[in-house]
């Protein structure tokens, strides 16, 4: 069936260095993505959205990008943070709800 | 305005066990739902409802059911736990479903998570 995926389950970056999380999928038909982050022991949080319409969207220190010709999807955040350690999914919408990719861990180090 | 709450936190069932997962919203969010995450598994859906009195299922159904009787709530239940479900449940709720063409403001699909719930089957 249709899947997200992402490309590398773990990214490591220095503080203050910029970060861009990727992700693919496979639906051609999605109209709709998501970007959650998930620190440890909590729910996902949301962070920024994309329609299929659009190929950028900015919002604050992050950027989503979306390549349709490619199916391909990417988180980007500026002057990466402690603060910003966590598990980021990507999601896209399919028909009538939300399918979720497996995630890449994002530590950053001093 | 506490969100999405969950109860418990954490549970431990023995194998044939019942027990219901409680999930509540205070946002008057008309769509909720449930997932169960996996180590290494992205977030899988369970089940979801558009509405009180209205409830379909996801992508990993068997074993769960689920009702809504009012806006607010959205219980899981285990009717007999099994080893295969031990994970971490997550309720969700947003303003509008999914489904359909696009509606309200750009964030309008955004979900809102709880806690979790960390249940153990033994």
């Amino acid at each position: 069936g249709e899947s997200v995926g992402l490309h590398l389950p773990t990214l490591s970056v220095q503080e203050g260095d910029n970060s861009i999380i990727n992700c693919a999928y496979s639906n051609s038909a999605s109209d709709y993505f998501i970007w959650y982050k998930q620190e440890s022991g909590k729910g996902p949080q949301f962070i920024i959205d994309i329609r299929s319409n659009m190929d950028k969207r900015q919002g604050q220190r992050v950027t989503v990008l979306l390549n349709k010709t490619v199916k391909h999807l990417s988180l980007q955040i500026a002057a990466t943070q402690p603060g910003d350690s966590a598990v980021y999914f990507c999601a896209e919408r399919d028909t009538d709800k939300l399918i979720f990719g497996t995630g890449t861990r994002l530590q950053v180090f001093p | 305005n506490a969100g999405v709450t969950q109860t418990p936190k954490f549970q431990v069932l023995k194998t044939g066990q019942s027990m219901t997962l409680q999930c509540a919203q205070d946002m008057n969010h008309e769509y909720m739902s449930w997932y169960r995450q996996d180590p290494g598994m992205g977030l899988r859906l369970i089940h979801y409802s558009v509405g009180a009195g209205i409830t379909d299922q996801g992508e990993v159904p068997n074993g769960y059911n689920v009702s809504r009787s009012t806006t607010e709530d959205f219980p899981l239940r285990l009717l007999s736990a099994a080893p295969s479900q031990t994970s971490v449940y997550f309720c969700a709720s947003s303003s509008t479903p999914a489904a359909g063409p696009f509606r309200g403001g750009p964030s309008s699909y955004e979900q809102y998570f709880g806690p979790g719930t960390r249940l153990t089957v033994t």
